[in-house]
């Protein structure tokens, strides 16, 4: 079974339209995070929430919205998408806000055209 | 500004030699420190970490070492093997109020280990 999961891997979108990123873990954890991979490979993040309850906002346009419906999912959408929108988006999940240990997903390679 | 920087982009290494990865940082506020290992098309998976009470952490093939005054951390691989062949990502956190769970990454190592 797959510990931290993503849907979809690859998506591949026009720009001006709005789509959604779902990640699910199955590991009883109370923290999930979303990263973003650059073009530069840096792994930065976005968001954290601790049992539905966000924690972690860094500066990131407010077209991106998290949405936590319980504290095994975290889901991220995104308006009205631009070309710079274009990384791999990577979820997280720890056992808590205090645990440094996060195991990560798969990952969604979203391209905007 | 980035406050975890992994210079050198890549590393190429026989099979059964050792393998250096290094990784600096700048904030003086991070206090742990992790190593995650990444295959392509795969999210990072943790190898290992070290607090910053600590110059040195031990799990079999990989030690860490952590230079504070330097701000500065290793990774070693010993003996390297050929499945060792990722991206390593060196990560950084200050820890503490709003900066629990909040990771800094490098940039990334890509590692080469030839048969």
């Amino acid at each position: 079974d797959t510990a931290v999961s993503q849907t979809p891997k690859y998506l591949v979108t026009q720009m001006g339209n709005d789509k959604s990123i779902k990640c699910e873990q199955n590991l009883g954890h109370d923290t999930m995070y979303w990263y973003k991979q650059d073009s530069k490979k840096f792994l930065k993040i976005m968001f954290s929430y601790n049992n539905k309850e966000l924690i972690i906002n860094e500066t990131v346009p407010n077209r991106f919205s998290p949405k936590s419906p319980d504290k095994a999912h975290l889901n991220l959408h995104i308006n009205s998408l631009e070309l710079g929108d274009s990384a791999v988006y990577f979820c997280a999940s720890s056992l808590s806000p205090e645990s440094y240990e996060q195991y990560f997903g798969p990952g969604t390679r979203l391209t905007v055209t | 500004d980035q406050q975890v920087k992994q210079n050198s982009p890549s590393l190429s290494v026989q099979e059964g030699r050792i393998s250096i990865l290094n990784c600096d940082y700048t904030n003086s506020m991070f206090d742990y420190f992790l190593w995650y290992k990444k295959y392509p098309a795969e999210g990072p998976t943790f190898l290992i970490s070290i607090s910053s009470i600590k110059d040195k952490n031990e799990d079999g093939r990989f030690t860490v070492f952590l230079n504070k005054s330097a701000k500065h951390l290793s990774l070693h691989i010993v003996p390297s093997q050929p499945g060792d062949s990722a991206v390593y990502f060196c990560a950084a956190s200050a820890g503490g109020g709003t900066s629990y769970g909040k990771l800094t990454f490098g940039q990334g190592t890509i590692l080469t280990v030839h048969p």
